[in-house]
């Protein structure tokens, strides 16, 4: 069974950068499409990005000048970094892994990270 | 960006109730819908995909059909553990977008 957990700071000052990492367990990282998810608290979901096993990416407009996901094949781990942020990117954020027709099979546990100083 | 809007945003029904939840698309995403369901402090689960598709576990009171732009969720009778939110999502194109969610409620 696979499984993804998100990993990184809880608190995040506006300006810097958000970092996260989600560790994959119970299957390889290649194949399939690792992606990012939010929610703002008491909000719907907003589709961040993903990374191909390859290191293609694709990222949602509204945050492309941002945003960085990457995969590290060696560690089974992909990650996210999302620049410059401010009160609006607080959420939970997921990490999923989602097929080449776009669903999403498997999600993490969801971290929030809020952005304060 | 494609706009999915679902209605209504919130319902309350009873146990044993069928309950219908609608999923429109500002375009035509042929059948890349999906639906999610979400229980408080809990990440989404798939419930249904390419329309419908019912994902392993998921029992057979929920199904998906439509096409095109208009799509729906449908629980034949309604179990204690689906007071959930739901939502759609279309994979059609990204950016991959979902709706607003509907909250399943007790009545």
């Amino acid at each position: 069974q696979v499984q993804l957990q998100e990993s990184g700071p809880g608190l995040v000052k506006p300006s810097e950068t958000l970092s996260l990492i989600c560790t994959v367990s119970g299957g390889s990282i290649s194949t399939y499409y690792w992606s990012w998810i939010r929610q703002p608290p008491g909000q719907g979901l907003e589709w961040i990005g993903y990374v191909y096993y390859s290191g293609s990416t694709n990222y949602n407009p509204s945050l492309k000048s941002r945003v960085t996901i990457s995969v590290d094949m060696s560690k089974n781990q992909f990650s996210l970094k999302l620049s410059s942020v401010t009160a609006a990117d607080t959420a939970v954020y997921y990490c999923a892994r989602a097929g080449s027709s776009g669903y999403v099979h498997y999600w993490g546990q969801g971290t929030l990270v809020t952005v304060s100083s | 960006d494609i706009q999915m809007t679902q209605s209504p945003s919130s319902l309350s029904a009873s146990v044993g109730d069928r309950v219908t939840i609608t999923c429109r698309a500002g375009q035509s995403i042929s059948s890349y819908l999906n639906w999610y369901q979400q229980k408080p402090g809990k990440a989404p689960k798939l419930l249904i995909y390419i329309t419908s598709t019912l994902q392993s576990g998921v029992p057979s009171r929920f199904s998906g059909s439509g096409s095109g732009t208009d799509f729906t969720l449908t629980i034949s009778s309604l179990q204690p553990e689906d007071f959930a939110t739901y939502y759609c999502q279309q994979s059609y194109s990204t950016p991959y977008t979902f709706g607003q969610g509907t909250k399943l409620e007790i009545k």
